[in-house]
């Protein structure tokens, strides 16, 4: 079965960059998704079509994709942003997420 | 707003059948995707399944043979089956929207604990 590899854990002081990366077989083939989650609330969707931010969502977040990797980039890292990451893509119609970083600002 | 409500038994004692209902308000559940996924205590997420208004389905195949998903157009509602449950099912349940030609989740639940225990 298809597997996305993501680090347990990144650590970044405010107002630095975290970037947060996703591997799989091929990942670059395949459309990403990332989502944020707070503890105890849902996933919040940050990026979409690798690249894409839905409204309402800061600039400061971005993404990309290529190779086996796809990366979520938060610039000017604020501490609201301290949360766990998701990064989601499709293979063969069956959805796989990521295994999940904790992002702590510290 | 779109929003989503996921309801159902809190407690489920194993191997009995596990059901939930996510009732989507201010939106209409045609034209889009709609997907379970669901998250142990501490754990990660994991895609359960989806379908569409029309009826089509796919399901993770971890668990494809244990679970069912069902819609009602006219209610404006998902439903979930999960039979023979053990203790590893304990988790909270997600229904989401998925949206686009790429099926991205835009639209959430907020999700309900479901916990397997006698």
């Amino acid at each position: 079965s298809y597997e996305l590899s993501q680090p347990p854990s990144v650590s970044v002081s405010p107002g630095q960059t975290a970037s947060i990366t996703c591997s799989g077989d091929k990942l670059g083939d395949k459309y990403v998704s990332w989502y944020q989650q707070k503890p105890g609330q849902s996933p919040v969707l940050v990026i979409y079509q690798d690249t894409k931010r839905p409204s309402g969502i800061p600039e400061r977040f971005s993404g990309s994709n290529s190779g086996n990797t796809a990366t979520l980039t938060i610039s000017g890292t604020q501490g609201m942003d301290e949360a766990d990451y998701n990064c989601q893509a499709w293979d063969n119609s069956i959805g796989v997420f990521g295994t999940g970083t904790k992002v702590t600002v510290l | 707003q779109v929003q989503l409500q996921e309801s159902g038994p809190g407690l489920v004692k194993p191997s009995e059948t596990l059901s939930l209902t996510c009732t989507v308000s201010g939106g209409s559940i045609s034209g889009y995707f709609w997907s379970w996924i669901r998250q142990p205590p501490g754990k990660g997420l994991e895609w359960i399944a989806y379908m569409s208004d029309s009826g089509s389905t796919n399901y993770n195949p971890s668990l494809k043979s244990r679970v069912t998903l069902s819609v009602d157009t006219s209610k404006n509602q998902v439903s979930l089956k999960m039979t023979s449950v053990t203790a590893a099912d304990t988790a909270v349940y997600y229904c989401a929207r998925a949206v686009g030609n790429t099926y991205y989740f835009d639209y959430w639940g907020q999700g309900t604990l479901v916990t397997v225990s006698s």
